[in-house]
């Protein structure tokens, strides 16, 4: 079974500032996916990145990355030059590396970007 | 662009009905799913679907039934809704056979049992 914890409910940021988000997971899995999704205010949820275990580089989307650290079972997400578009719930979730995976997602955390 | 839709985005309910939520998917995906989400408990996976007729149960399936008669359409529902039903609801849909391939989801439908 896969657990992922997100032991930060809610954080602010200055808008233009770099944020990071805490995320671990646990997981009995050699090879696995992690994944950071956003669900803004009264919007949909969307998949802001994605990381393959076994790859050692961490993932880069723009403005977003992500600290990967196998070991330790960290997955923490950076952002940076925060916009007041960022304002949204973000949810830490893993999947294993099987054909039709589900999603464990962690409790969440609310961001706000302040002006 | 993939579309997740979901039949309503507010619904009001009283204990006792039979309660249906439909969600339909665009992108000829073979995997569906429906969460449900509570304020710090994130999204906790009710059933979930890898093929026409298929269902799986999830993490908290008492109090819920599926259907899938269709591949872009998968139902959710409440045999008889109780007031701890009360919840947002969220339909996820994605491609089959790559683990690493994203959910996809539907705007949600936040439901009130009253």
């Amino acid at each position: 079974a896969q657990t992922v914890t997100q032991s930060q409910p809610e954080m602010s940021v200055q808008e233009a500032e770099t944020v990071t988000l805490s995320c671990t997971y646990d997981t009995s899995e050699s090879n696995y996916y992690l994944f950071w999704y956003k669900q803004p205010p009264s919007r949909q949820m969307i998949l802001v990145i994605r990381q393959e275990a076994y790859k050692q580089q961490n993932a880069t989307e723009n403005r977003f990355s992500v600290n990967f650290q196998k070991a330790a079972k960290s997955f923490s997400l950076k952002i940076s030059d925060s916009q007041l578009g960022d304002t949204a719930m973000y949810f830490c979730a893993s999947s294993h590396t099987g054909a039709n995976s589900k999603l464990t997602f962690g409790k969440g955390i609310t961001l706000s970007v302040r002006p | 662009d993939v579309k997740v839709t979901q039949s309503s985005r507010y619904l009001v309910k009283r204990t006792g009905e039979k309660v249906f939520l439909e969600c339909v998917q665009d992108m000829d995906h073979e995997n569906m799913f429906w969460y449900r989400q509570d304020p710090g408990l994130g999204l906790r996976l009710i059933y979930f679907s890898y093929d026409v007729k298929m269902k799986e149960k999830g993490d908290i399936p008492e109090g819920y039934s599926v259907s899938r008669e269709k591949k872009e359409r998968f139902s959710l529902i409440l045999e008889s809704a109780s007031t701890n039903q009360t919840s947002m609801y969220l339909c996820a849909s994605s491609p089959a056979g790559r683990g690493i391939a994203e959910q996809y989801f539907g705007p949600g439908t936040r439901l009130t049992v009253t």
